[in-house]
């Protein structure tokens, strides 16, 4: 069963705008990632997060982790037409060797 | 450095044929997994491979099979096709020891009839 519920399913913005995803789960993790895949592509590795941080930074991309909700989530700032693609949250909640990723937000970005 | 290749890239199958899906490493990633992708869903995991001669089934491991005979190679095998087969096949690989960020190939987009 998929244990990241990514929310919404699908997201469409006007270019400059702010971009909000999120994920829950529902047992204990060590980390949670989030990742880019752009139509017909493979997936890109965005940003980690351990289960002993809140939050975190890279470029444009803020995440956040709250373990007592079982939940994160994934802004993107000062969106921009590249940014168009879904965009998926994995965690290891199957095991160490396992990560189990959710259904993916689908981002679409106007000009 | 190619990073994580797979070949081919498309294929169509007839129900009941057998084939192989190559995914190959230069990264000395001692991980390497098996994703299906299918419309509308995430990655479900079929099989990994912790290192050489080390294999574990995933998620949704029926129907195929694994071997990893070298640190670099990883193939997947369908021996007798279905249609519940169809989907987007993606490896992935990383280092071992830790739960951190994936590599993953292009996909390769299989069809069975």
């Amino acid at each position: 069963s998929q244990q990241g519920e990514e929310d919404p399913q699908a997201l469409s913005i006007q270019e400059g705008e702010n971009a909000t995803m999120n994920c829950s789960y529902k047992t204990s993790i060590n980390n949670l990632q989030w990742y880019r895949q752009n139509s017909g592509r493979g997936l890109v590795h965005l940003i980690l997060i351990r289960s002993n941080e809140r939050e975190k930074h890279s470029g444009r991309l803020r995440v956040t982790l709250d373990t007592s909700k079982k939940s994160s989530s994934l802004l993107i700032t000062a969106s921009r037409a590249a940014d168009t693609a879904s965009y998926f949250c994995a965690t290891d909640a199957g095991g160490a060797q396992k990560l189990v990723f959710g259904q993916g937000t689908r981002l679409t970005i106007n000009p | 450095n190619a990073g994580v290749t797979q070949t081919p890239k498309f294929q169509v199958l007839k129900t009941g044929q057998s084939m192989t899906l190559q995914c190959a490493q230069d990264m000395n990633h001692e991980y390497m997994s098996w994703y299906r992708q299918d419309p509308g869903m995430g990655l479900r995991l079929i099989h990994y491979s912790v290192g050489a001669g080390i294999t574990d089934q995933g998620e949704v491991p029926n129907g195929y099979n694994v071997s990893r005979s070298t640190t670099e190679d990883f193939p997947l095998r369908l021996l007798s096709a279905a249609p519940s087969q169809t989907s987007v096949y993606f490896c992935a690989t990383r280092l071992a020891g830790g739960r951190e960020t994936q590599y993953f190939g292009p996909g390769t987009r299989l069809l069975v009839l």
